[in-house]
């Protein structure tokens, strides 16, 4: 049993190039996040998806997009990259009630560097 | 906005007791948790708590809820060198589908 599986784990990129941040998990869960990580300041939410075919923006959603492919695929596109999205970013799905009382499990993280 | 506040860094002898604190603001807030990132890697759950609990124990770690004041702590038993890491505080409010975060403490234990 993977979890949430994020792709890639290290990336360089220069300013203004894009690319897509992958996350899949295999727990059937319904909802779906993206957190970026800065020194200091704890996980800031990007986007999230409530459930397949929504998304709605967090708390630092300029500069980023996402795509809820399917109910197991949640990905984070940088359109134009700039150094301020230097961070590691963490994908996150969630239980819904029961026993499990809405607990997020988190991938390895992305560790990106825009130069 | 909602805030969730930690201190920093915490460094405690190994077989030592450590106690993490975190403050939050949000009244509304129904479950709170504590999470442990090791170097290089995810989030991972330790523990949680239900707003209406005023403490719970599972095993080396025991949260207590202070929902007066709005204080959350979680004890580390017989710390060992394998505690080291950083340990997040989180709260979900009602109606609220995300979690808030504190900043964050490393815990440093010296053998």
């Amino acid at each position: 049993n993977a979890g949430v599986t994020q792709t890639p784990k290290f990336q360089v990129l220069k300013t203004g190039q894009s690319m897509t941040l992958q996350c899949a998990q295999d727990m059937n869960h319904n909802s779906m996040y993206w957190y970026r990580q800065d020194p200091g300041m704890g996980l800031r939410l990007i986007y999230y998806s409530a459930s397949e075919g929504t998304t709605d923006k967090g708390e630092v959603p300029n500069g980023y997009n996402v795509s809820r492919l399917n109910k197991r695929e949640f990905s984070l596109r940088l359109e134009s990259a700039a150094p301020s999205q230097t961070s590691v970013y963490f994908c996150a799905s969630q239980t819904l009630g029961g026993e499990a009382k809405n607990i997020q499990y988190f991938g390895a993280g992305t560790r990106l560097s825009v130069l | 906005g909602e805030d969730v506040e930690q201190s920093l860094f915490l460094s405690v002898r190994e077989g030592d007791s450590s106690v993490i604190n975190c403050t939050y603001t949000d009244s509304s807030s129904t479950y709170l948790y504590w999470y442990k990132q090791e170097p290089g890697a995810g989030l991972q759950l330790l523990t949680y708590i239900f707003s209406n609990m005023d403490m719970k124990q599972d095993q080396r770690l025991t949260v207590l809820l202070n929902k007066k004041d709005k204080h959350l702590s979680l004890r580390i038993a017989d710390t060992q060198t394998g505690d080291s890491a950083i340990y997040f505080c989180a709260e979900r409010g009602t109606g609220r589908r995300a979690l808030t975060f504190g900043s964050g403490t490393r815990l440093q234990v010296q053998p």
